[in-house]
Parts: C-alpha cells; sequence; structure tokens
C-alpha cells in the first residue's frame, strides 16, 4: 500500500532560526496537503498542493510540491514559539477519492 | 469550534463497558472518518464513510463498530476494549477536493 514518509521525526530550533520538513510519497499523488496540530490540540488544515513544482506561501511559511509529485516540503522562515506543534503531511494517491495518506508528522519545539 | 463536534471530550472505562463516541458536522460535507492517534502511530486511520456508506475499514478489530446514520452525524461504538486501545479518537469530515476538518477529538483511557 502507499507510504507517505516524513523527516525529521523532531526538530529543536531556536527562535529565530529557519525550520524544514520534508514528505516522501512512495507513489506518485493527485495532491498534497499540510497540516499542524498544535500540543494539545487536533489537527488543521494548512494548504493543499495539486500541481507539479507548485510552490505556495503563508507569510512565513514555504509550501513545495515536487516536479514528480512523490515529494514535498514545509519552511518555515524565522521561526518563532506560536510556530511549535505537530506539522503532518498527507497525500492524496490518483484514483483514491476523497482518502488522505498521513505522514508521521514532524514535531517541532522552539526555544525561546 | 472546528465545525466538527465531538463528544464526549474525555472518556474513562472499564474493560466489560460498553461506550460511544459522537461526532457532528453541519459543513456539508460528504465524507467523514475515524483516526485514532497514539504515540505509537501518529494518526492511524480505521473507518471512512462517504455519504453514509463505510468504504473503508482499515483492518480495525470487532471491538469497534462505527454507525453513521446520515451525511451528518458518526458513532463510533466501543466494547470490551483493552488498555492498549487508550488513545486521542479524532473524527474528520471533507468536501470535494479541500483538506479535511478535524473535531477537537475524544481522549479515551480504558482501565
Amino acid at each position: 500500500g502507499q507510504q507517505v514518509m516524513q523527516i525529521p521525526q523532531y526538530q529543536h530550533v531556536q527562535e529565530g532560526e529557519d525550520f524544514t520538513t520534508y514528505c516522501n510519497s512512495s507513489t506518485t499523488l493527485s495532491n498534497i496537503q499540510w497540516y499542524k496540530q498544535r500540543p494539545g490540540g487536533h489537527p488543521v488544515f494548512l494548504i493543499q498542493l495539486v500541481k507539479s513544482g507548485e510552490v505556495k506561501k503563508q507569510k512565513r511559511l514555504t509550501f513545495q510540491f515536487g516536479e514528480a509529485k512523490k515529494n514535498s516540503s514545509l519552511h518555515i522562515t524565522a521561526t518563532q514559539t506560536t510556530d511549535v506543534g505537530t506539522y503532518f503531511c498527507a497525500g492524496q494517491p490518483n484514483n483514491a477519492g476523497n482518502m488522505l495518506t498521513f505522514g508521521g508528522g514532524t514535531r517541532l519545539m522552539v526555544k525561546p | 469550534e472546528t465545525g466538527v463536534t465531538q463528544t464526549p471530550r474525555h472518556l474513562v472505562m472499564g474493560m466489560t463497558n460498553k461506550k460511544s463516541l459522537k461526532c457532528e458536522q453541519h459543513l456539508g460535507h460528504n465524507a467523514m472518518y475515524w483516526y485514532k492517534q497514539s504515540a505509537k502511530k501518529p494518526l492511524e486511520l480505521m473507518f471512512v464513510y462517504n455519504f453514509k456508506e463505510q468504504t473503508e475499514n482499515n483492518s480495525v478489530p470487532s471491538r469497534f463498530s462505527p454507525e453513521c446514520p446520515n451525511s451528518s452525524h458518526l458513532f463510533l461504538h466501543l466494547h470490551t476494549l483493552q488498555p492498549e486501545d487508550s488513545a486521542l479518537y479524532l473524527c474528520a469530515s471533507s468536501g470535494q477536493w479541500r483538506g479535511y476538518t478535524f473535531g477537537s477529538g475524544t481522549r479515551l483511557t480504558v482501565v
């Protein structure tokens, strides 16, 4: 079955440093989505990428979808303590309806 | 409030008890999901319903029994659970070509 791998599993950064999490799918995707889960909270939808090579920005967050539509990354510039949480990617394979396969998540910790 | 409401927020139950988790959405979404989140497997899909019909059962033990009476409501009936079933149970819904909206979850402890 389809697998979505995410690295790193954990990342500690000093406030102001940059952060990147990487996502890799075993199969070609129709689209990829990113979610953020704050400690004690639930996953919240951030963004969806659909096109090969697509890049989208949300303030300090930059999302990329690979040319082969099998990998993606989330980059945060100048992290803040409010960025703390676990970031999940989720891939939707072709012909899978609305089914998503979630990666294992990257837990980001920011030292003030 | 996310648009997906889960009750109860916390539940402690004995291994011989029967309880139910409830999920409700009024977002007009046609698909609803149950996920289990634990330290070992961060987001583990359990069941998928599309237009009230179950389209996915991810090899879930029969002690978990889902019910979807209509497109807005989803239940997870629990009986004779094991301590390793203790986890956060998340309900989510989605429309066509959109991200999932998750509920706040039910934190389940089996004693």
